[in-house]
């Protein structure tokens, strides 16, 4: 059964840090995998989904890598924001099996 | 491009009372997702729809929940009757592929159900 987890669990920085969120699982034999972001009260907000055949996606200030054989996902956020405090989560699809979430990260960007 | 519609937001009900949530897929999506959502968790699925056909309930209470999905387009899940445990967000999601692997995968804004 795959499981995802996600460390830290909750991260605290001063805007304008550069950030890495990770993301681990357990059953490498995936098809895609997809960052969100949740604020309070809302639903999720896809970020950047990295397909099968890719390593890597960028999208402005954030950059996901994957890497299956290891089981892992880092989102790299840069020049944090105010604005970027959210909870992050990372979803893996098991070839169709349906996405299972990782529990988030809640981060606090510190003006 | 209208995104994933829910309603209600929010509902309060009373223990054993029953209680549905409907959900409206991006257009063009065949494939549905109902999601739980407790506090400080991910979501985890109840049950995943491609166009009509329930391909993935294995999660789902069946003893309380019900879900349908009429012509492929809107669904609705239902809770009869709801128990305090049952408190949580319901979110719903649609993709646009199915087969070895799902598309991105987009969410709506959730339900939060509160039993009293």
């Amino acid at each position: 059964k795959q499981e995802v987890t996600q460390i830290p669990a909750a991260l605290s920085v001063p805007e304008g840090e550069n950030l890495v969120l990770n993301c681990s699982f357990t059953d490498s034999a995936i098809y895609n995998l997809q960052w969100f972001r949740q604020d309070p009260g809302k639903g999720l907000t896809s970020l950047l989904l990295i397909q099968s055949s890719q390593r890597e996606q960028t999208s402005g200030r954030l950059n996901a890598s994957l890497d299956k054989s290891s089981g892992r996902s880092t989102l790299y956020i840069a020049a944090s924001q105010p604005g970027d405090s959210a909870t992050y989560l990372c979803a893996v699809d098991n070839y169709g099996q349906n996405f299972v979430f990782g529990p988030g990260t809640r981060l606090s960007v510190l003006p | 491009e209208a995104g994933v519609v829910q309603s209600p937001r929010y509902k309060i009900i009373e223990k054993k009372q029953p209680v549905a949530f409907w959900c409206n897929p991006i257009s063009g999506h065949n494939t549905l997702y109902w999601y739980l959502q407790n506090l400080g968790q991910g979501p985890e699925l109840l049950i995943r729809y491609e166009n009509e056909e329930a391909v993935d309930d294995s999660q789902l209470p069946k003893d309380r929940f019900s879900a349908e999905r009429l012509k492929g387009v809107d669904s609705t899940l239902k809770i009869q009757p709801a128990e305090l445990g049952d408190s949580a967000v319901y979110l719903c999601a649609s993709s646009s592929l199915a087969g070895d692997g799902t598309g991105e995968l987009f969410f709506g804004e959730g339900s939060r159900l509160t039993v009293l």
